[in-house]
């Protein structure tokens, strides 16, 4: 069975830091992995996946993510944190026909 | 290119009631999913069509049921509404590429509230 686990609930970094959101993942085969956002009362939108290949990902607004087989995670990470990347965040792992299993989401806090 | 469109963005609906939501997916994507996301329970999935047909389902009692037409648009129904239904329903279409997995493009939402 496809799952992942978002440990945070929340985090909250200064504007400027870096800044890091947790995600591990349990998957039957080769692990597909993705990131996304949602900002108040909008969709969620795409930020970066992982398929192959390298372990470091890069995505949308300087985000890039780290995939860790041997600790089965995907952490997402900011080297600078903005006031606007303030969201909820949500890790991802595909399932059957189009369906994905999301994790519980992780407020991210950016104060200036 | 156009996103993914739902309509309406808001409604409000009382007990009891029944309500239609609509999904216009991305030009070319085939694979519609639904999702419901509350506070407490997160982000769950409700169902997913491709090419009309349901091919998966979540564990969602029968009063929610969905379908799509030819051109991809996809619609969800909820009857009998209840308090607990009230969510951000969010859909969201793929482009299924065999050996490829594609993301998932979500539209903004329509924000549900039974009253």
């Amino acid at each position: 069975a496809q799952s992942v686990a978002q440990p945070e609930d929340q985090v909250n970094v200064a504007e400027g830091n870096p800044l890091t959101v947790k995600c591990t993942y349990s998957v039957s085969g080769n692990p597909y992995l993705f990131w996304y956002v949602q900002y108040p009362n909008r969709g969620l939108q795409f930020l970066l996946k992982y398929i192959t290949g390298d372990n470091l990902v890069k995505g949308s607004y300087g985000f890039e993510a780290e995939f860790n087989k041997s600790q089965t995670s995907f952490h997402l990470k900011k080297p600078s944190a903005l006031v606007s990347d303030s969201a909820l965040y949500f890790c991802a792992v595909p399932g059957n026909f189009n369906k994905f299993y999301f994790g519980s989401g992780t407020k991210l806090n950016v104060k200036p | 290119k156009a996103g993914v469109t739902q309509t309406p963005r808001y409604l409000i609906k009382t007990r009891g009631q029944q309500v239609t939501l609509s999904c216009s997916p991305i030009s070319g994507h085939r694979s519609v999913s639904w999702y419901q996301q509350t506070p407490g329970q997160g982000l769950q999935f409700l169902f997913e069509y491709f090419s009309e047909t349901q091919r998966n389902k979540g564990n969602f009692p029968g009063r929610f049921s969905g379908r799509q037409f030819s051109n991809s648009r996809s619609e969800m129904n909820v009857s009998t509404l209840e308090l607990g239904d009230s969510a951000l329903y969010l859909c969201a279409s793929r482009k299924i590429t065999r050996g490829e997995n594609t993301e998932a493009f979500f539209g903004q939402g329509t924000r549900l509230t039974v009253v």
